[in-house]
């Protein structure tokens, strides 16, 4: 079935460090999402790649989808504290089941 | 609008042991999928269904069966409890198989 690779799997930053995740599958995705599940929480959506290179933002988050849609990244600009948690890709392939990646946790400490 | 609501939120059972988990979603959604997440395995999906009498196994439904009577409910039944069932157990659903996911807070299952 389809794979997809997150990594890393783990960050600790100091507070106000850029954190970068990135995802990477063999395959050609449809699109990709992003969620973020708080320690104890539950995964909650952030957003949707669906174009090639496409690039959007939200606030300190940036997410990148590959030219070949087989990557992308979540980039998090002078994390704050309220950044905690982990952080999940989750692609569609050629199968249309949406596969999760293992996730980043990202811990960040004042 | 309540969104996704699982219960319970907590359950301990003995090995051999069934249980039902359940799910509704008031958000008229289509899609609906059980997943569960074990440390350092991400979410892997157990089974979904793409609308009400039509369900689907994902990469991990040996244990678990699921129906789809009606557009709002989707339970997840485990027939024989099993340690390796010792997990947390996310309801989900969306409009379609490619939209957002709208997650039910979770139910951490002990099997003992």
């Amino acid at each position: 079935g389809q794979q997809v690779m997150q990594i890393p799997q783990y960050q600790h930053v100091q507070e106000g460090e850029d954190f970068t995740t990135y995802c990477n599958s063999s395959t050609t995705l449809s699109n990709i999402q992003w969620y973020k599940q708080r320690p104890g929480g539950h995964p909650v959506f952030l957003i949707q790649l669906v174009k090639s290179g496409e690039v959007k933002k939200q606030k300190r988050l940036t997410f990148q989808f590959g030219e070949a849609k087989k990557n992308s990244s979540l980039h998090i600009t002078a994390t704050q504290t309220t950044d905690v948690g982990t952080y999940f890709c989750a692609a569609t392939g050629t199968a249309s089941k949406l596969t999760f990646g293992t996730g980043t946790r990202l811990q960040v400490t004042l | 609008n309540a969104g996704v609501t699982q219960t319970p939120k907590f359950q301990v059972l003995k090995t051999g042991q069934s249980m039902t988990l359940q799910c509704a979603q008031d958000m008229n959604h289509e899609y609906m999928s059980w997943y569960r997440q074990d440390p350092g395995m991400g979410l892997r999906l157990i089974h979904y269904s793409v609308g009400a009498g039509i369900t689907d196994q994902g990469e991990v439904p040996n244990g678990y069966n699921v129906s789809r009577s009606t557009t709002e409910d989707f339970p997840l039944r485990l027939l024989s409890a099993a340690p390796s069932q010792t997990s947390v157990y996310f309801c989900a659903s969306s409009f379609g198989n490619n939209s957002p996911l709208h997650f039910g807070n979770g139910t951490r299952l002990t099997v003992t």
